[in-house]
């Protein structure tokens, strides 16, 4: 079965423009959470998605957001892009059923900003 | 607040030594305890525990989850160099989908 998928894999941008990343959860998966990790604040929680709604939302301000897709996939957007917003942004997709369940981690995209 | 405490944040070893890794937690209505593996790309997978479920084994490495104390530890046996890695802890809470996530060991293993 393949893994989490995520697109692009590496992005550079400039100050001010907006970015939307991309990602395909394990087949039957419903669930997808995005992450941002970078070296001073390690993981942080984005929000995460289910049967394309939004349940969970981290402390992120607005310029953050994302959906998911009737399919599963999400995108991620991140608007008015700052130099802070370079981060491996991180995709985990989870097979809810019942009771306790794994996050699958995808490849993350390596977001740049100058 | 939520949070999640790993120690020691990095560790060097030589081949064939054992290390044991540390995370402690306060995390509101616990639910689960998962432990990964990240290498130069995404974290891996590698345990998850719950209340039932407090003891894990896989080859070399081993868990467990100690509820009255909040805690867990990661155990590494005869370490190869190919386990040099950023071991992260994360926990599950009350909010659905979310994961609450240590700053991770950087265990560095010699040949």
């Amino acid at each position: 079965k393949a893994g989490v998928t995520q697109t692009p894999r590496y992005l550079i941008k400039t100050r001010g423009q907006q970015v939307t990343l991309s990602c395909s959860p394990i087949s039957g998966h419903r669930s997808v959470s995005w992450y941002q990790q970078t070296p001073g604040q390690g993981l942080q929680f984005l929000f995460e998605y289910f049967s394309e709604t939004q349940r969970n939302k981290g402390n992120f301000p607005g310029r953050f957001s994302g959906r998911q897709f009737s399919n599963s996939r999400s995108e991620m957007n991140v608007s008015t892009l700052e130099l802070g917003d370079s981060a491996l942004y991180l995709c985990a997709s989870s097979l809810v059923l019942a009771g306790e369940y794994e996050q699958y981690f995808g490849p993350g995209t390596r977001l740049t900003v100058t | 607040e939520d949070k999640v405490v790993q120690s020691p944040l990095s560790l060097v070893v030589h081949e064939g030594d054992t290390v044991t890794l540390n995370c402690s937690y306060e995390v509101t209505n616990f639910r689960s305890l998962l432990w990964y593996k990240q290498e130069k790309k995404a974290p891996t997978f590698l345990f998850m525990l719950t209340s039932s479920g407090i003891e894990k084994k896989s080859g070399r490495l081993s868990s467990i989850l100690d509820k009255k104390e909040l805690s867990s530890i990661l155990n590494i046996t005869a370490t190869q160099t190919g386990d040099s890695a950023i071991y992260l802890c994360a926990v599950r809470g009350s909010t659905l989908g979310r994961l609450y996530f240590g700053r991770g060991t950087q265990l560095t293993v010699w040949p």
